[in-house]
């Protein structure tokens, strides 16, 4: 089956500092969606991307679908504690199935 | 703002016992998604429910798995015959249709955390 490579795995980083994860696969996707995991609760929907090439932000959070439509990456800027948690990419291909990368574990040390 | 809703949150079972886990998509939704995640693993797709049938399912989703709408509001998750491996959280999604990629941007909810002794 389809196979989404996540990196990095985990993130230590002093709060302020900007992050910068993303996700690749070798084969296209139609849509890129970012979701992050809080400790026992389910994806929180980011950021959705639609289109080969878009740039979106939702507030500190910018992620790019690519060109290829094969990679997107995710970035945060300004990092505060409450970024603390699990970053998954999905994508989605005209189907009815997420694929999901196996996630970044980001902490924020204050 | 609408959200899925879960119960239980949590649910212990024995080995080979039934469970049904229950969901309550957002009200305006027509298509609906269960998946797992085994503690510490990535999120995994097990099936996909439109217009009463099942519209997609992984091979996770054997005969053991069966899904039902019994009710214009709830979306349920039956595991006939429990085992071990069965442990992990199990999430419920929904998304608006399935027209366009807008439309179709699922939407979790928190999760039932499913222990199999």
């Amino acid at each position: 089956g389809q196979q989404l490579n996540q990196s990095p795995q985990s993130m230590f980083i002093q709060e302020g500092e900007d992050v910068s994860m993303n996700c690749t696969s070798s084969s296209i996707f139609n849509t890129w969606l970012w979701y992050k995991q809080d400790p026992g609760e389910g994806p929180v929907l980011l950021i959705a991307l639609y289109k080969a090439g878009e740039l979106t932000s939702n507030g500190r959070l910018t992620a790019q679908f690519g060109i290829t439509r094969k990679d997107s990456f995710l970035n945060i800027s300004a990092s505060i504690p409450s970024d603390v948690g699990i970053y998954f990419c999905a994508g989605n291909n005209a189907g009815n199935m997420l694929t999901f990368g196996g996630g970044t574990r980001l902490m924020v040390k204050p | 703002e609408p959200e899925v809703t879960q119960t239980p949150s949590h649910q212990v079972t024995q080995m080979g016992q039934e469970v049904i886990l229950r969901c309550v998509p957002i009200s305006n939704h027509l298509y609906f998604y269960w998946y797992r995640q085994i503690l510490g693993q990535k999120v995994e797709f097990l099936v996909s429910f439109y217009n009463n049938e099942i519209s997609e399912k992984s091979e996770i989703f054997d005969d053991q798995f069966s899904v039902e709408r019994p009710d214009g509001s709830n979306f349920t998750l039956k595991i006939r015959s429990t085992k071990l491996e069965d442990s992990a959280m199990y999430f419920c999604a929904s998304s608006e249709q399935g027209g366009g990629p807008i439309q179709e941007t699922q939407y979790f909810g928190p999760g039932t955390r499913l222990l199999v002794l």
